[in-house]
């Protein structure tokens, strides 16, 4: 079974440009999660699909953050325009319910200069 | 105050020793805990659940503590490939997870 898939494994933007961050969940999770670690502190939740819904998007830093679930497959996150505190890891999960069953993906790197 | 409080460390330990890491939390509605383990520059994985009655895998023992508001993982026999950051995780609600900031373990030969 494939696992989770995110692209890219790092990118770096300056600041006040766009960056499109990709998961691939495992096939037939409902369930998709994005967490972010920024340097030095701890991994925090951003938001929750269930399919294409929101589920719960109450850690979402900004508006400047845009997260898309098409057609309740793959999602994509969106930080438009990057500002240097934007800098961090993006971890997307997926599972098909639940706590148990989380499976992460390696994460995406992003440095904002 | 943070929902989930560790001890960063380091710990560093030699290969054969016992290690305990604890972790306490804020948050008396959580209902599930999980220990995850981060390797450097990795994804964090799960390790294991943690029960009130306490639970042991392999080398592993976790313990609740809900009155207290505390969790514990110990590590027996520790080996090179137990170097990690270990993660407090606590569930926060409509299946989100809340982290700790993680307490990191060096094992030495």
């Amino acid at each position: 079974e494939a696992g989770v898939t995110q692209f890219p494994s790092h990118s770096v933007i300056e600041k006040g440009q766009t960056v499109t961050l990709r998961c691939d969940p495992i096939s037939g999770h409902d369930n998709l999660y994005w967490y972010r670690r920024v340097m030095g502190k701890e991994i925090k939740f951003l938001l929750h699909f269930v399919k294409e819904s929101k589920q719960d998007e109450s850690g979402m830093p900004n508006n400047r953050f845009l997260a898309e679930r098409t057609g309740g497959t793959y999602s994509t996150l969106k930080v438009q325009p990057a500002e240097l505190e934007d800098s961090g890891v993006y971890f997307c999960a997926s599972s098909q319910g639940g706590y148990y069953g989380y499976t992460f993906g390696s994460g995406t790197r992003l440095t904002v200069v | 105050r943070k929902e989930v409080e560790q001890d960063p460390g380091p710990f560093n330990v030699p290969e054969g020793a016992t290690v305990a890491f604890n972790c306490t939390y804020s948050n008396s509605a959580s209902q599930s805990f999980f220990w995850y383990r981060q390797d450097c520059r990795k994804e964090p994985k799960l390790l294991m659940s943690v029960y009130s009655s306490g639970n042991e895998d392999g080398r592993f023992t976790a313990q609740l503590n809900r009155a207290s508001q505390y969790i514990s993982l110990l590590i027996r026999d520790s080996k090179l490939s137990d170097s990690a950051t270990y993660l407090c995780v606590l569930s926060g609600g409509y299946n989100k997870l809340i982290f700790g900031a993680g307490t990191r373990l060096a094992v030495h030969p």
